[in-house]
């Protein structure tokens, strides 16, 4: 069965650096998004991508993050300068073009911020 | 989004069903009914969706009354592998649109041997 892949699968970074996360989409499936989960809370949307943009994002996606699909096959999260908050589990998800909330996640990337 | 209310936690010993209830009074005409699972550590995954009477599949069944104000998520003969948070969402799902999913704080179903 495809599946969404996610790497590193633990990512540790002092505060003010820059990550990129990666995930690799089911590789028929047109929408993506990330999603974070701060230890022990709801897992949070934080911005979607299709047709080489961004078709909605939340108020925690601001401008310290970045999302990008380089090449047909990869989507990356780039966090410019990261804070302490930003300490979570990150989530990419993709979904072909029927049903809507039948999304398909990545095992995740642990952040931990220094 | 129709807000959801489900139990925070429950318990189940293994070999049991477990029926877990959703509310959704707010449910629109369009809105379906998505289940998710999520496992410690790891991303959440797609169970079941319905619109209205009872879908079923290899992992659960998902009843849903006339009304569509509540729905049943139903694990047969639970096992411990079973213990999750189990997430119901509510919305509309076909046309155009970005669909991202809105998580709350799900039933934490733990399975006790």
């Amino acid at each position: 069965e495809p599946e969404v892949t996610q790497t590193p699968s633990h990512q540790v970074t002092q505060m003010g650096q820059e990550v990129i996360l990666r995930c690799v989409p089911i590789s028929n499936h047109l929408y993506f998004y990330w999603y974070r989960q701060i230890l022990g809370q709801k897992v949070e949307f934080l911005v979607s991508f299709y047709n080489n943009e961004i078709s909605e994002k939340s108020e925690i996606f601001d401008d310290q993050f970045s999302v990008e699909r380089p090449d047909g096959s990869n989507f990356t999260l780039k966090i410019r300068s990261t804070k302490l908050e930003d300490s979570a589990m990150y989530f990419c998800a993709s979904r072909d073009g029927t049903s809507g909330r039948m999304q398909y996640f990545g095992p995740g990337t642990r952040l931990t911020v220094l | 989004l129709a807000k959801t209310t489900q139990p925070i936690s429950m318990d189940s010993y293994e070999g049991q069903e477990v029926n877990i209830t959703c509310s959704h009074n707010n449910i629109a005409t369009n809105d379906y009914i998505t289940w998710y699972q999520q496992f410690p550590s790891q991303g959440p995954r797609f169970i079941i969706q319905g619109y209205k009477t009872k879908v079923t599949n290899e992992v659960a069944s998902l009843f849903i009354p006339a009304d569509r104000k509540s729905s049943t998520l139903s694990l047969p003969r639970v096992s411990l592998s079973d213990t999750a948070v189990y997430y119901c969402l509510v919305g509309d799902v076909t046309g155009a649109g970005s669909y991202q999913l809105t998580f709350g704080k799900g039933t934490k179903l733990s399975v006790i041997p």
